[in-house]
């Protein structure tokens, strides 16, 4: 099975800081990897497929890059709304393991 | 409009059996997949298993293989899970999720079922 682990476990920064997150793979997922926001008590929403393809509507102020078993998610000027947690998923054609989310604040 | 729309919020027993549902509508159920994700209360998202809505095809995660089962009636665009013996340990929120063929993310998430197992 492949596993997934995200760093950091949460993050506070302040509005208009740039806010990475990592995720990395325990083996090669090529360039299968996603990320998701999720808002307290909100079902998820996909950010980001295929490692840096934002999803439709998704504003550009989220990025994200890598490949192989190291990834990366950016958010640049964070604001409030962006407070959530935030997942990363791999998937192939019989899997779709999620990391354990980075809960991102406002300092 | 686009959505999946899951049933609503159980509260059972252990060792009952128990059903949800998702339907689909505004797009073409058979040719996308249908995921399944548990979220335990306070916890993260674990990927459960996916079927493929125009032949049924279906893969589990290793944890969840055995325990649940999932399944589609593409007549009225609408997948399942299924548990035959609850325990209290299934209790969480569970969402579907869709995936297409193109790409793996899930891009359109269900409201969410709560199940919740208590004696």
């Amino acid at each position: 099975d492949i596993q997934m682990t995200q760093s950091p476990s949460s993050v506070s920064a302040s509005v208009g800081d740039r806010v990475t997150i990592t995720c990395q793979a325990s083996q090669d997922i090529l360039n299968s990897l996603n990320w998701y926001q999720q808002k307290p008590g909100k079902a998820p929403k996909l950010l980001i497929y295929d490692t840096s393809n934002l999803d439709t509507g998704v504003p550009s102020k989220f990025s994200g890059s890598g490949s192989g078993t190291y990834f990366t998610f950016t958010i640049t000027g964070l604001q409030p709304e962006d407070v959530a947690t935030y997942y990363c998923q791999q998937y192939d054609s019989f899997s779709g393991t999620f990391g354990p989310g980075t809960k991102v604040d406002i300092k | 409009e686009v959505q999946l729309v899951q049933s609503g919020a159980e509260v059972k027993k252990p060792g009952e059996s128990l059903k949800i549902s998702c339907k689909g509508s505004g797009y073409s159920f058979t040719t996308y997949w249908i995921g399944w994700v548990r979220q335990k209360p306070g916890r993260g998202l674990e990927w459960m298993g996916i079927i493929y809505g125009g032949d049924s095809d279906t893969r589990y995660d290793p944890s969840f293989q055995g325990q649940v089962t999932i399944s589609a009636d593409k007549s009225i665009n609408t997948a399942y899970l299924h548990w035959s013996s609850l325990k209290a340990s299934d209790t969480a929120m569970y969402y579907c999720a869709r995936r297409s063929t193109m790409m793996g993310g899930f891009d359109l998430w269900g409201q969410g079922a709560m199940v919740i197992v208590s004696s």
